[in-house]
């Protein structure tokens, strides 16, 4: 079945730093979406990308979607203590109308 | 008012027990969902349903089963409750694999 791949589970950084996390499909995906999750919240869509090798921006984040459309990654730079969750990204199994999620990616922020 | 809204937030229950989980949606969505969140944060797709078809994922036990009385609405019916069972689980809706709005989540302790 379709996987998606999500890395690094878990990240910690001081407020200021970058942090990346990158999401990688075993097929072709026809769009790929962005949440995050609060401690204690549920996940909210950030973002959805649909064009090969599309960049969109959002204040501090930055999304890609690959050339051959099988990964992405969320950049933030410069964390502030907000950031703080876990982020997950999503694509859809193919030919169904259901979205398979990675794993997560859990960003602490230190002041 | 709440878009997805599921009940009960809070199910405490002794092993052995049949429990529901109520999942209602307001937006005209076609395709509604139940994910469960264990202690790790992993969301793991149990089910999706539209008014074509109904994906099971096939490592969710038979003790789980959706039931969807029109579409607006997709409980959650556990029978059985083990241990193991004990998460969170999530309610969502979209249209078809578009963006998807999550309920605020029901956590199930069974003791």
């Amino acid at each position: 079945g379709q996987q998606v791949m999500q890395i690094p589970q878990y990240q910690h950084v001081q407020e200021g730093e970058d942090f990346t996390t990158y999401c990688n499909s075993s097929t072709t995906l026809s769009n790929i979406q962005w949440y995050k999750q609060r401690p204690g919240g549920h996940p909210v869509f950030l973002i959805q990308l649909v064009k090969s090798g599309e960049v969109k921006k959002q204040k501090r984040l930055t999304f890609q979607f690959g050339e051959a459309k099988k990964n992405s990654s969320l950049h933030i730079t410069a964390t502030q203590t907000t950031d703080v969750g876990t982020y997950f990204c999503a694509g859809p199994w193919t030919g169904y109308s259901t979205l398979t999620f990675g794993k997560g990616t859990m960003l602490l922020v230190s002041p | 008012d709440t878009a997805v809204s599921q009940t009960p937030k809070y199910l405490v229950t002794q092993m052995g027990n049949d429990k529901s989980i109520k999942c209602e949606q307001n937006l005209g969505h076609d395709t509604m969902y139940w994910y469960k969140q264990d202690s790790k944060k992993f969301l793991k797709i149990m089910f999706s349903y539209n008014n074509k078809e109904l994906i099971i994922n096939e490592t969710v036990p038979n003790r789980f089963s959706p039931k969807s009385p029109d579409k607006a609405h997709l409980n959650l019916h556990i029978n059985s409750l083990e241990l193991g069972d004990s998460a969170v689980y999530f309610c969502a809706s979209s249209v078809q694999s578009s963006e998807a709005f999550f309920g605020q989540g029901t956590r199930l302790t069974v003791v």
